[in-house]
Formats: C-alpha cells, sequence, structure tokens
C-alpha cells in the first residue's frame, strides 16, 4: 500500500520560470495539504484541498502560487515566476474522507526540495 | 488560536539514556496533539497521538508522551535512546477543523554513541 507520493524529490528552477509540484495522495485518501517548510523551521500550512475542491487556502500567498486537485490524477502546486524566497521544502498530506475533524493524523510524504538558483 | 512551542531546538543524549523532548501548546479547545518524526530528506512520521482518550499514549519505536492538561504540556519520552532515533521532531496540534496543522519549531535529537 503506497504511501504519500511526492514528486519530483528536488527540483531546480531559475528566477522567473514556473515551478509545479505534483503529489498523489495514499489510496483511498481524498483529502490533501500543502506545507512548506523553510531551513531550520517547522512546517507552515499553506492550503487544504478535497477532490475538484479548495477547503482552506489560507495559508497561500496571495499572488503566484496556486493549488488544484483534479477529478482525476494528482495535486498540483504551481508557483509561477518563482524568486529565491521559494526555495524551500515543500511537503503534501493527505488523510481520508469521511468524518471530517482534529483527531484525525495526516500521512505525509517525502516532500519536493524546490531550489532557486 | 492554537499554537506549540517547543522548548528545546537541540537535545543531545548518549545512546542508552532517556529521552526528553518538551513541548508546551496553546489551545482554546481541548486539543488533539501529534508528535511527528523526520530523518534526513525524509517526509514526516507520524509517532503518536492524543485525542482525548488516555492521557499517557503509546507510540512507535518506544516513544511515549503524557497530556498534562493543567501545564499544557505533551511531553516526548523514551527510556533508552537507539541511534537510530536521531532525527528531527516535531510536536502538532491540530485546528479544531482538522483542516490545518500547527507545527513546533522542531527539536533536532542527537545520539551520541
Amino acid at each position: 500500500n503506497a504511501g504519500v507520493m511526492q514528486n519530483p524529490r528536488h527540483l531546480v528552477r531559475r528566477r522567473g520560470q514556473e515551478a509545479r509540484l505534483r503529489c498523489s495522495p495514499m489510496k483511498g485518501h481524498s483529502h490533501v495539504y500543502w506545507y512548506r517548510q523553510l531551513p531550520e523551521e517547522g512546517l507552515k500550512f499553506m492550503v487544504y484541498l478535497q477532490k475538484e475542491n479548495i477547503i482552506d487556502e489560507s495559508g497561500m500567498p496571495k499572488e503566484r502560487f496556486s493549488a488544484e486537485f483534479p477529478k482525476e490524477g494528482p495535486s498540483i502546486l504551481r508557483i509561477q515566476q518563482v524568486v529565491r524566497g521559494d526555495s524551500a521544502a515543500y511537503f503534501c498530506a493527505s488523510s481520508p474522507p469521511g468524518v471530517r475533524g482534529w483527531n484525525q493524523p495526516q500521512h505525509f510524504g517525502d516532500g519536493t526540495r524546490l531550489s532557486i538558483l | 488560536a492554537q499554537s506549540v512551542t517547543q522548548l528545546d531546538s537541540h537535545v543531545s543524549v548518549s545512546e542508552g539514556t532517556p529521552v526528553l523532548l518538551r513541548c508546551n501548546y496553546s489551545s482554546s479547545y481541548s486539543p488533539s496533539l501529534f508528535w511527528y518524526v523526520q530523518h534526513p530528506n525524509k517526509g514526516l512520521q507520524l509517532l503518536l497521538k492524543y485525542t482525548s482518550a488516555a492521557t499517557l499514549v503509546k507510540g512507535i519505536n518506544g516513544f511515549e508522551a503524557e497530556f498534562k492538561k493543567s501545564e499544557t504540556s505533551f511531553h516526548l519520552t523514551k527510556p533508552s535512546a537507539h541511534m537510530s532515533d536521531a532525527a528531527e521532531y516535531f510536536c502538532v496540534v491540530s485546528s479544531i477543523t482538522g483542516n490545518q496543522f500547527y507545527f513546533g519549531t522542531g527539536t533536532s535529537l542527537t545520539v551520541i554513541p
């Protein structure tokens, strides 16, 4: 039973390019979360999605960042016109459908390390 | 608002000695609390969770944590450290809706042979 799959593991982009990060949730999971981890810091929540819906994007920067979770295929976190400050590890997590609540653990992928030259 | 404070950014112990990683939380409701471990260049693995059942929670790899409401603490312990325990540990509190996890800044555990 595969866990949360993220790809690529490492991504290098030049300033001004676009970065696309992909996340396939665990089998049977329909809730996806994206987090960003800066060096020496904990993870910061960015966005929470269900299939075809953005539920909570309160942690997303207002510009250049977007996320989707289509009916078919993985969830995508897109960063347009990347800048040096976007360099970070981006983690995806998933949780199963059903009763939503505060006691459901999230299962994390191994992350995508984004480096901006 | 919810938050967690991990009191030590670095902890160093000798192999075979006890581990104590401290976490204090702030929450406007009865919280759900988690400890996750992150090995280098890897994702986060759930160690244990507290969800208002027993206050002493047992997790994987011999770790356990005790929820103390009076002290607003959820410290992680292990009786005897192993070399493989060297990693970054995060204390996490969930929002009341479960939509968000709030992470502490992490504690880096070093195990000395």
